[in-house]
């Protein structure tokens, strides 16, 4: 049971560059997040979705899209990199409510845009 | 919208000292409230939740939480910290209702002196 997997791990781009994160779960959950992580400002959320075909905005939406075209993945695109977008992202899944809600969080993608 | 407040960012314990980790949300509805723990180089692994009932929550490795509804408060605790509870400690609230959103505070780094 792989849980919350993301890919890449680690990438370097160069300003103005793209590249699309992946994020892909295997516990069958409506919800998926993608968050980036900076040092003192804990994580915040970028973009989520509530399930297959559905996407909606986060706290820091700019500058970054999301696909959900299949409920187990969930894709975060950057179109022109910025070096304010060097970060560490994290995805997350969980179900869509009650008792059972947990979010469940992927390794992580490091990324420094140079 | 809901907030969460972590008012202590770095927080340095002798082995063997109790912990109290402040968290405190902003919202006016019912809420789901969450403690996240980060070890060095890893992703979030949930320490306990709160979703209902007694406001005494124990979770994983020794620690618990009280919610306290009337100071919107949900602090951590352990009474014996061991040097392997070094790493970054998540609040985290969800609204009970209509909301997807699953916000952070900004995370407290415990630094266990052995």
């Amino acid at each position: 049971n792989a849980g919350v997997t993301q890919t890449p791990k680690f990438r370097v781009l160069k300003t103005g560059q793209s590249m699309t994160l992946l994020c892909a779960q295997d516990m069958n959950h409506e919800y998926m997040y993608w968050y980036r992580q900076d040092p003192g400002m804990g994580l915040r959320l970028i973009h989520y979705s509530v399930g297959e075909g559905t996407t909606a905005k986060g706290e820091v939406p700019d500058g970054y899209n999301v696909s959900r075209l299949k409920k187990q993945n969930f894709l975060l695109g950057l179109e022109s990199a910025a070096p304010s977008q060097t970060s560490v992202y994290f995805c997350a899944s969980s179900y869509s409510g009650g008792r059972f809600y947990e979010a469940f969080f992927g390794q992580g993608t490091r990324l420094t845009v140079v | 919208a809901q907030s969460v407040s972590q008012h202590n960012h770095h927080v340095i314990l002798s082995e063997a000292a109790s912990l109290e980790l402040g968290c405190n949300y902003s919202y006016g509805g019912t809420v789901n409230l969450f403690w996240y723990v980060q070890y060095p180089g890893q992703h979030l692994q949930l320490l306990l939740k709160y979703f209902s009932g007694d406001p005494l929550v124990k979770g994983i490795k020794g620690f618990e939480a009280e919610f306290i509804k009337s100071k919107f408060s949900f602090n951590l605790r352990k009474p014996s910290v061991q040097w392997s509870d070094t790493a970054e400690y998540f609040c985290a609230v969800r609204a009970n209702f209509g909301n997807e959103k699953l916000t952070f505070g900004t995370g407290t780094r415990l630094t266990i002196i052995p």
